[in-house]
């Protein structure tokens, strides 16, 4: 079956502009993560939602961060008034939730570089 | 919180020859999962072997085992048999097996170059 998918694969903008990445999660996968992956922090957690639950924002760097999972289904990773230190890869994984979470399936990620 | 560390950035190894990663961790938990991650050029992440912390048996999946030490917290990644499509970036992970949140704590990663 389809993977995760995320899209773009590549988005370059212009500082303080914002941008949006999205992810497509496996079909009936109830839980979504997005990663950062920079070079200076590594792989970093930014959000998690399961479900209906109200989602795990504790990874989130900063306000102008911002993510929303419609339908359960894709989701959507806002950046606000990017910056340089954005600049990075944006990975999303699903799962099938609270019974196998620890099988998550990641997708090819969206590199992102703030010019 | 959880730590994951990884302290060599780069190992290359000969075709056919055997390679072990290492990784160490950090944890007040009992209960968690361990993971390695193959990451190639393509940045797909891919899971190359999972490890329950209450098992004592370590995990194989063919040419890849671990050697999961739960007193040192260590948890290693023997590749036997290199091959050159086993080029890439490798992630040691943790992960708590209970609690609301499911999330992947990653170490810095290795660069592991197969030669041929």
């Amino acid at each position: 079956g389809a993977g995760v998918s995320q899209s773009p694969s590549n988005k370059v903008t212009e500082k303080g502009k914002d941008v949006e990445l999205r992810c497509d999660p496996i079909s009936g996968h109830t839980a979504l993560y997005w990663y950062r992956q920079s070079l200076g922090q590594g792989l970093e957690f930014l959000i998690y939602f399961q479900g209906n639950s109200a989602p795990d924002k504790s990874g989130l760097p900063s306000d102008r961060f911002s993510a929303e999972r419609t339908g359960g289904s894709v989701s959507t990773l806002t950046i606000q008034r990017t910056q340089q230190e954005d600049s990075a890869v944006y990975l999303c994984a699903s799962s099938l939730g609270t019974l196998r979470t620890y099988e998550q399936y990641f997708g090819p990620g969206t590199r992102l570089t703030v010019t | 919180a959880q730590t994951v560390t990884q302290s060599q950035p780069e190992m290359s190894v000969q075709e056919a020859e055997t390679v072990t990663l290492s990784c160490t961790y950090d944890t007040s938990e009992n209960n968690y999962y361990l993971f390695w991650y193959k990451q190639p050029p393509s940045r797909q992440m891919i899971l190359v072997i999972r490890q329950e912390a209450y098992k004592q048996q370590n995990a194989t999946e063919n040419r890849f085992s671990v050697n999961f030490q739960k007193a040192a917290k260590s948890f290693s990644l023997k590749i036997s048999d290199s091959q050159l499509g086993d080029t890439a970036m490798y992630f040691c992970a943790f992960m708590l097996s209970t609690g609301a949140n499911s999330k992947l704590t990653f170490g810095k990663g290795i660069t592991l170059s197969v030669r041929p």
